[in-house]
């Protein structure tokens, strides 16, 4: 089975602390993506990867970065939380060129920014 | 612009009911429509998908039909049952690779 797994499943952060969220896919994927899930607003792109020190911005990148050092390993970086950054961050991965397949999804990270 | 709009939010249906989302979206160009279900605590798994080449897909009781003229396409789920009750969303997918969910649809299937 693919597995995306997300490290922490709940965080509660203070406003300007960095923060790391770290994805982790077993099925040797090309393509990474993040997420973030917001009631009333479904999931929105943050940043993605298509390949190994590739990243490519998506639809609301500001607040965040990415990293991908390893094909298996994606992770994200709020550089200095902040409150309107709570949210659900999902994690999910695909195969080929591209985005053209299944996307697999970890099973979130429920970030509270206090 | 690139945008995906997903009706209703919320649905509640007796078992055995039939339930329909709708998706609309913004690209004629598009070509990949997917759709994904979100179980409580879970992330989101895709369940079925269609590409434009067809009109309609069914797999036992959920399908899928597409309208390219109108830019919409929709999920069917007949004979409901209360484990289908969890988060739909439908996806589009735009130039350079780019998949943009609907907002979603919160579906509940009562007993």
């Amino acid at each position: 089975d693919v597995k995306v797994t997300q490290s922490s499943r709940y965080l509660v952060k203070r406003t300007g602390e960095k923060v790391f969220l770290e994805c982790v896919q077993d099925m040797d994927h090309e393509n990474m993506f993040w997420y973030r899930q917001d009631p009333g607003l479904g999931l929105r792109l943050i940043y993605f990867s298509y390949d190994v020190k590739m990243k490519e911005k998506g639809d609301i990148p500001e607040g965040y970065s990415v990293s991908r050092e390893k094909k298996e390993r994606f992770s994200l970086i709020l550089e200095s939380a902040s409150t309107n950054q709570t949210s659900m961050y999902l994690c999910a991965s695909s195969s080929g060129m591209g985005n053209t397949g299944e996307l697999f999804f970890g099973e979130g990270s429920r970030l509270t920014v206090l | 612009g690139e945008n995906v709009e997903q009706h209703p939010s919320t649905l509640s249906v007796q078992e055995g009911d039939s339930a329909v989302i709708k998706c609309t979206y913004s690209d004629s160009a598009s070509n990949y429509f997917p759709w994904y279900k979100q179980e409580l605590g879970k992330g989101p798994q895709l369940i079925i998908d269609i590409r434009s080449n067809v009109g309609e897909k069914k797999d036992q009781r959920i399908a899928v039909t597409l309208n390219k003229t109108a830019k919409h396409f929709s999920l069917h789920i007949t004979e409901t049952q209360p484990e289908d009750s969890a988060v739909y969303f439908c996806a589009a997918m735009f130039q350079g690779g780019k998949l943009i969910f609907g907002q979603g649809t919160e579906l509940s299937v009562k007993p």
